[in-house]
């Protein structure tokens, strides 16, 4: 079942902005990971987290862990009307490999 | 990068029949394949995994009559949606990991957008 929460559920900016998204989860996990889906694709891998880190980047994204809320942020910085897409968390809750996705974060910048 | 190709990325069928997906893995093996599903603007939910050389394992709920996976060799996985239904309608995405890498990323096809007349 699912048990990843984000929010917000849709969020809305001007290229150059930062784009804040979050994810919750409940049970213990061994990594965390954050994939960027366009419209009516596949899912891309953007970045991963292991359990003992705490912060983590590639590029303009940014990825923080608390194991302790059970919460995870990704930090998109100086937007990009390109980021537009949904951004999903997803915890391996499941077992190795087996993730479970949260509800995404539909996130559009306007040029 | 690993690449999954999975094919159709749309089809169209009349209820009752029978649509197979596929799922391969390009320039790498694949010991595992996942099969999710995805409703507009939802999350992925698994629907089951695909073990190579045995049974795929489904999640509750899922009905395994209804989603057949197949996983004969360790670049291809299929599911075929039998008898098909309107409520069958929604996107199927499929995921692999490369067995012999040691993250636990995953690779996701383009999906496939199925629609039950």
């Amino acid at each position: 079942s699912q048990q990843g929460e984000e929010d917000p559920q849709a969020l809305s900016i001007q290229e150059g902005e930062n784009a804040t998204m979050n994810c919750s989860y409940k049970t213990s996990i061994n990594n965390l990971q954050w994939y960027r889906q366009n419209s009516g694709r596949g899912l891309v891998h953007l970045i991963l987290i292991r359990s003992n880190e705490r912060e983590k980047h590639s590029g303009r994204l940014r990825v923080t862990l608390d194991t302790s809320k059970k919460s995870s942020s990704l930090l998109i910085t100086a937007s990009r009307a390109a980021d537009t897409a949904s951004y999903f968390c997803a915890t391996d809750s499941g077992g190795y490999n087996k993730l479970i996705f949260g509800a995404g974060t539909r996130l559009a910048v306007h040029p | 990068g690993a690449v999954v190709s999975q094919h159709p990325s749309r089809v169209i069928c009349k209820s009752g029949t029978s649509v197979k997906i596929e799922c391969r893995s390009l320039d790498f093996q694949a010991t595992t394949m996942f099969w999710y599903r995805q409703f507009p603007k939802k999350s992925l939910m698994l629907m089951a995994t695909s073990n190579e050389g045995s049974k795929a394992t489904y999640e509750q709920g899922v009905e395994k009559d209804k989603f057949l996976i197949n996983h004969a060799s360790l670049t291809l996985s299929t599911l075929t949606v039998t008898s098909a239904h309107p409520e069958d309608s929604s996107f199927y995405i499929c995921s692999a990991t490369d067995r012999k890498a040691t993250n636990e990323k995953l690779f996701f096809g383009s999906g496939t957008q199925l629609s039950v007349l």
